[in-house]
């Protein structure tokens, strides 16, 4: 059973629109919850990490939010360039230590058009 | 320079051959992984490799096996490969816990025939 669930599956925007990325998961429990970058046929890429119960972080034009109680996640990305196309994937740790799992949403695919 | 790098970058195989792909990452990272990503599906753990000669088993290990003779170095071999295991391979290492940022290779597309 999926526990982590990515909402829109694919968002087309245009240069310079705002957009919001989802994140829903049944991960119990939750440590942390990581957002990565995926640029086609390329690796994942780190943009930010949460950690506190309800907990917000800013990367440039990335920022992010957390909501344990809620279960959720959003990345907002401001200003969007050309170079923001890729898939954005959730990532959700149910351990601090090396025992631990993660927990991969299957992402969103976001298309920037000019 | 940080860095996971992957070889090959994209290989065909018949089913029933054997397969090497290997991983290399040059941070000293204690703990690497590997992940095959399918299509609609997230990444899933295939083995996590602890240190030298300390694997263990992810979600997804049947059909694979891997090696880490070096700190640097780990492999995931596919005895006699098969169809459904055509997919892309993701190699990841982290300073130790699951929390640590994991950094990922560039990928190996493989595909079974």
């Amino acid at each position: 059973k999926t526990q982590v669930e990515q909402s829109p599956q694919s968002l087309v925007v245009r240069q310079g629109e705002n957009c919001v990325l989802q994140c829903n998961y049944s991960v119990t429990p939750d440590n942390h919850l990581r957002w990565f970058k995926q640029d086609t046929g390329k690796g994942l890429v780190s943009l930010t990490v949460l950690v506190d119960q309800k907990d917000k972080t800013s990367n440039g034009r990335y920022s992010a939010t957390l909501d344990k109680d809620a279960k959720h996640s959003t990345l907002h990305i401001t200003a969007t360039l050309l170079d923001d196309t890729a898939t954005y994937i959730c990532v959700v740790g149910d351990r601090g230590s090396a025992l631990g799992r993660l927990h991969f949403g299957a992402g969103t695919q976001l298309i920037v058009i000019p | 320079d940080m860095k996971v790098t992957q070889m090959p970058r994209y290989l065909i195989k018949r089913m029933g051959e054997n397969v090497l792909l290997e991983c290399g990452q040059d941070m000293s990272h204690e703990t690497m992984y590997w992940y095959r990503q399918d299509p609609g599906l997230g990444l899933q753990l295939i083995y996590i490799s602890y240190d030298v000669d300390s694997n263990s088993e992810g979600d997804i290990p049947k059909g694979y096996r891997v090696s880490r003779k070096k700190r640097e170095h780990f492999s995931l071999i596919l005895d006699s490969a098969k169809t459904n295991q055509t997919s892309v391979y993701f190699c990841a290492s982290s300073l130790g816990d699951n929390y640590a940022e994991q950094f990922f290779g560039p990928g190996t597309r493989l595909t079974v025939l």
